[in-house]
């Protein structure tokens, strides 16, 4: 059966701190993966998706980056935190672009 | 933008049957409806989805108006574990990106 795996689960950082948020699939091939964001009592914000290594599309213009060095291994970073970025950051895979499975999600605090 | 409108909020009393209802009268012909709900503090569940048939799961049915322009998520006998935000989204599989829109949030009453 297929796991996604997503580390910290909680982590406090300062303002201008650099980030790095990894997350990992098991039991699957070549999955769609997401890194979405969800701000206190707000909806979920999609920020990167991977159709296959090394391909990262963006869709909000912000100080973070996302990478995928390997087919189930998806990374969200940032070079110096800003305090809007705390949040609940979650990852999440598909075969194609069908249902989406997530993770249990980091809680960042940006302090 | 969310292709989906949704109430904000509903509550049901707990064993009753949850109806969830979903607007998508701009959904084309070869987008799904998924629906997939987020308990508090965790990541968002994927409950079940549908292109034009009503489906059911062990989690959920969902009944699809014949216009495909609205439908209704059923949880047959809701729970206290079933307080969550439910989300309403239409998508194309074979290239569309999911978009979340704000949800409904469900509370089961005891």
């Amino acid at each position: 059966s297929q796991t996604i795996h997503q580390w910290p689960a909680t982590l406090v950082q300062p303002v201008g701190s650099p980030l790095s948020l990894e997350c990992t699939v098991e039991g699957t091939s070549n999955p769609n993966l997401y890194w979405y964001r969800q701000a206190a009592g707000r909806g979920l914000q999609l920020l990167f998706y991977s159709v296959g290594i090394g391909q990262i599309s963006s869709e909000v213009p912000q100080n973070l980056s996302a990478s995928r060095p390997q087919d189930r291994q998806f990374i969200l970073s940032s070079k110096k935190l800003l305090l809007s970025d705390s949040g609940f950051y979650l990852c999440a895979w598909s075969v194609g672009w069908g249902e989406q499975y997530f993770g249990p999600g980091t809680r960042l605090t940006v302090t | 933008d969310a292709k989906t409108t949704q109430p904000t909020s509903m509550d049901c009393a707990e064993g009753r049957a949850a109806n969830l209802p979903c607007n998508h009268s701009t959904i084309s012909g070869n987008e799904y409806v998924y629906w997939y709900r987020q308990i508090h503090s965790q990541g968002p569940q994927y409950i079940i989805h549908g292109l034009k048939n009503n489906e059911t799961n062990e989690m959920a049915s969902l009944i699809i108006t014949e216009d495909r322009k609205s439908s209704t998520l059923i949880l047959p006998h809701a729970t206290l574990r079933d307080t969550a935000v439910y989300y309403c989204i239409v998508s194309e599989t074979s290239y569309d990106k999911v978009i979340f829109g704000p949800g409904t949030s469900l509370s089961v009453i005891p």
